[in-house]
């Protein structure tokens, strides 16, 4: 079973520029949580997406946002880049709107502001 | 506001060795209290979870130990192997949100 792929793996871009980081879930996972991962702060709630609609988002910016697609697969969009948003970049899928259900998580996108 | 506040930050701990980390939470209506390892390059790993009904839960190594009272949990590492050096996550859900809160995690390094 392929686990939680995302693309690509690195990015790099400039301040004011826009982002697009692609996750594919696991197969008959419905739930894509994104994450943000700076150095020393953990891992940070972005968005939460369950069926195509987005169920949650943690305390950023509107230039953060995404869209699930009908094959369960999400973008997540990052406008306006500032030199901060410099961070590991996690994707994870579960079965759905259970906390009984552990999350598994991609490798990341590595994104660097320059 | 940090919820789940995790410690030490990193932890060295000699092969053989018992490494221990602990996690402590505020909110009350957290009910799932997930682990995860992280090694360099990688995303975060499920490692062992466990629930506010029991005290313990053990798989391999790893034990999680749990005491609601002092709303606490700790992972315990047993016979610390160089494999192990990684950094671990704590995690809490609340049921009613479905959004997992993190710890800082810690860095554990094994040494031979």
């Amino acid at each position: 079973e392929a686990g939680v792929t995302q693309s690509p793996t690195h990015l790099i871009k400039t301040r004011g520029q826009q982002a697009t980081l692609r996750c594919s879930p696991i197969s008959g996972h419905t739930s894509v949580y994104w994450y943000q991962q700076a150095l020393g702060l953990g891992l940070q709630f972005l968005l939460w997406y369950d069926e195509g609609e987005e169920r949650n988002r943690g305390n950023f910016p509107p230039r953060f946002s995404g869209r699930q697609f009908p094959n369960y697969s999400s973008e997540l969009n990052v406008n306006a880049l500032e030199l901060e948003d410099s961070a590991l970049y996690l994707c994870a899928s579960s079965w759905g709107r259970d906390s009984n259900q552990p999350q598994h998580f991609g490798d990341g996108t590595r994104l660097s502001i320059l | 506001q940090q919820q789940v506040k995790q410690s030490p930050q990193s932890l060295i701990v000699q092969k053989g060795g018992i490494s221990i980390i602990n996690c402590a939470y505020e909110n009350t209506a957290f009910d799932y209290f997930p682990w995860y390892q992280q090694f360099p390059g990688k995303g975060p790993a499920l490692l062992i979870a466990i629930r506010p009904d029991v005290s313990e839960k053990k798989e391999g190594r790893f034990t999680i130990s749990f005491n609601k009272s002092a709303k606490q949990f700790s992972l315990h590492i047993m016979d610390s192997q160089p494999g192990d050096s990684a950094t671990y996550f704590c995690a809490a859900f609340s049921g009613g949100s479905y959004i997992p809160t993190f710890g800082r995690g810690t860095s554990l390094i094994v040494h031979p």
